[in-house]
């Protein structure tokens, strides 16, 4: 079992849907966690980034981290077609050791 | 600003061919990643550098692959002999890590896609 785990898609919304991106993960040495979106034939390029347990807001986006649960959460407001892409989370620990989600491809329709 | 550089972006050959994929990452980043991305799953670290020290080579598959960063800027990571399982996207990626912290704002290339007939 991989010790970051990522709801699997594919995930199909209209434009303008609230989109609920979810992950779990099991290693408590975790500390930062990251949403990379990944468009086809790109490389990920990193979207929000959260220190610990929290909230954080930009723009149509925001990211949720409930240690006590172990579970991380990307929102997207009012989405675009230009949303559509696969979204990665990502744990890292305070040492650098990395672990991304097998990642969920949403498209956006117009 | 440039970004992460890799090359090539494709590349074919037929198994137990060598192949090599080179990196140039953000100036002035001291971490440089490889990851290997099979079709449908996430980013998995093959290698891990601060600066020229490789830090976390614990999943690179030592017999056939090797990985260098002279200099601590530029990497290159080599297959020999490539088999049919290795056809993937490899990534390349650089941070910067201050003090004792890696925060994980990892900053990609483009990858390069290995197809082995």
């Amino acid at each position: 079992q991989k010790e970051v785990e990522q709801d699997p898609g594919p995930l199909s919304v209209p434009e303008g849907a609230i989109v609920s991106l979810n992950c779990t993960y099991s290693n408590s040495a975790f500390q930062y966690f990251m949403w990379y979106r990944q468009y086809s034939r790109k490389g990920p390029e990193l979207l929000m980034y959260t220190y610990s347990s929290g909230n954080k807001e930009d723009g149509r986006f925001t990211a949720q981290v409930d240690k006590s649960s172990k579970y991380i959460s990307l929102f997207i407001r009012d989405s675009q077609p230009s949303d559509s892409a696969t979204y990665l989370c990502a744990s890292f620990t305070n040492a650098g050791k990395s672990t991304f989600g097998d990642g969920t491809t949403l498209t956006v329709k117009p | 600003e440039a970004g992460v550089v890799q090359s090539p972006r494709y590349k074919i050959i037929e198994k137990k061919q060598p192949v090599a994929f080179w990196c140039n990452p953000i100036s002035g980043h001291n971490t440089l990643y490889w990851y290997r991305q099979n079709l449908g799953q996430g980013p998995e670290l093959l290698i891990r550098y601060e600066n020229e020290e490789a830090v976390d080579d614990s999943q690179l598959p030592k017999d056939r692959f090797s990985a260098e960063r002279l200099k601590g800027v530029d990497s290159t990571l080599k297959i020999q002999p490539a088999e049919l399982g290795d056809s993937a996207v490899y990534l390349c990626a650089s941070s910067l890590r201050v003090g004792t912290a890696n925060t994980g704002e990892l900053f990609f290339g483009e990858g390069s896609r290995l197809t082995v007939l």
